[in-house]
């Protein structure tokens, strides 16, 4: 089945930087979708991209489905951005979605 | 307001003695899956429903069973649990379809011990 990486696995930023998280999968998707886990485990949907690109205040996304890979960016971060960020794909008709194993921000005041 | 609720969120419990987490949708929802959470995996899928009394295995069902006897509820059953099912474990749902996303419950952290 289809494999789903992330990069980096952890990352410590200082209140306002940038960052830029990355999925990578295997094989050609049909679905794409980031979450954030925050800190009391609840997980939010961030979004649904499997192709292009879409915004959401600070955070933007894109999906080129050809080269199989999305990334997450996230601007002028704030604490509250704290937690896990997960991708998770889909492929074929399986309604499965296939998780990576998660990137651990961690934003300083 | 759209959501998926599962009962209860924290649970401490003995191995051997069964339990049930109920998950329920209120977005007319098809498709219901489980999965569970555990440090360093991300997320794996229990068990998926694809439609009331539709019911198939994951890539993780060994000791988990479940039911889908009513479209918007999906409850996971343990009936002997064991510490290695000590997990967070995650129920979600969304319409058939390649163009609909998942959406997530609060989550239930479970410990066996």
């Amino acid at each position: 089945g289809i494999q789903v990486e992330q990069s980096p696995p952890d990352l410590i930023l200082q209140e306002g930087a940038n960052s830029t998280l990355r999925c990578n999968f295997s094989d050609s998707v049909n679905n794409l979708q980031w979450f954030h886990q925050n800190p009391w485990g609840q997980l939010i949907n961030l979004f649904y991209i499997p192709s292009g690109t879409k915004q959401n205040g600070r955070l933007s996304a894109t999906t080129v489905a050809t080269e199989r890979y999305s990334l997450l960016y996230i601007s002028s971060s704030q604490t509250t951005d704290s937690g896990v960020y997960f991708c998770a794909a889909r492929q074929g008709g399986s309604e499965k979605l296939v998780f990576g194993k998660g990137m651990k921000l961690t934003v300083n005041p | 307001e759209a959501q998926v609720t599962q009962n209860p969120r924290y649970l401490i419990t003995v191995t051997g003695k069964k339990l049930t987490v109920t998950c329920s949708q209120n977005m007319n929802h098809e498709y219901m899956s489980w999965y569970r959470q555990d440090p360093g995996l991300g997320l794996r899928q229990i068990y998926y429903s694809m439609n009331v009394e539709v019911t198939d295995k994951g890539d993780v069902p060994e000791g988990y069973k479940v039911s889908r006897k009513e479209k918007r509820n999906f409850p996971l059953i343990l009936e002997s649990p064991s510490p290695n099912q000590t997990s967070l474990y995650f129920c979600a749902s969304k319409n058939q379809g390649v163009i609909y996303e998942q959406y997530f419950g609060p989550g239930t952290r479970l410990t066996v011990t």
